[in-house]
């Protein structure tokens, strides 16, 4: 049971390159969130999925698309990465996304754009 | 649009109760108090939730003020493995009526626990 996985764990772009960042869970969860982390600063969410089949904005969307590909797998993608992209990406999952869930999050990946 | 307000960072002698507060003087009859850490940049780490009642589990102990205005989250006996930001999080919910809530993560407490 591996929880919430992300890759890369590192990864750095050139100003306008694009890319995609994959998250996958196990634990059988209906709800996935990406955030993101600037120095010094909490995370903010960029995108959630309640339920396979829908996807919502949150905070922080611009600049950023995603994909949830099934249950298990919630990816963001990059299309013209830009030097205010660069942050420390989580990917989190959760049972239902109500007010008393718990979640669970991904290791991280360190995105650094040139 | 801070939800929580806590200090910037606190120190503990390992063996000591860290007593980490919390001011959430906005939140609402609905809204639960989260408790996160992130150890050195690592995916921050669930540790305890409440929404009224005082709450214990096998990581901490979660003190609510009767007026809910504000909490303090207690680790018992520190460790300096429990080094790291904690984060005091209300969570929202995303539209009105939604149960579904999101965490609103602010700047947290940075706990250094010394030996």
């Amino acid at each position: 049971n591996a929880g919430v996985t992300q890759t890369p764990k590192f990864q750095v772009l050139k100003t306008g390159q694009s890319m995609t960042l994959q998250c996958a869970q196990d634990m059988n969860h209906n709800s996935m969130y990406w955030y993101r982390q600037d120095p010094g600063m909490g995370l903010r969410l960029i995108y959630y999925s309640a339920s396979e089949g829908t996807t919502d904005k949150g905070e922080v969307p611009n600049g950023y698309n995603v994909s949830r590909l099934n249950k298990r797998e919630f990816s963001l993608r990059l299309e013209s990465a830009a030097p205010s992209q660069t942050s420390v990406y989580f990917c989190a999952s959760s049972a239902d996304g109500f007010s008393t869930d718990t979640q669970y999050f991904g290791p991280g990946t360190r995105l650094t754009v040139l | 649009d801070a939800k929580t307000t806590q200090p910037p960072s606190m120190d503990c002698a390992e063996g000591r109760a860290a007593n980490l507060p919390c001011n959430h003087s906005t939140i609402s009859g609905n809204e639960y108090v989260y408790w996160y850490r992130q150890i050195h940049s690592q995916g921050p780490q669930y540790i305890i939730h409440g929404l009224k009642n005082n709450e214990t589990n096998e990581m901490a102990s979660l003190i609510i003020t009767e007026d809910r205005k504000s909490s303090t989250l207690i680790l018992p006996h520190a460790t300096l493995r429990d080094t790291a930001v904690y984060y005091c999080i209300v969570r929202v919910a995303f539209d009105r009526g939604s149960t579904l809530g999101r965490l609103y993560f602010g700047r947290g407490t940075q706990l250094t626990v010394w030996p």
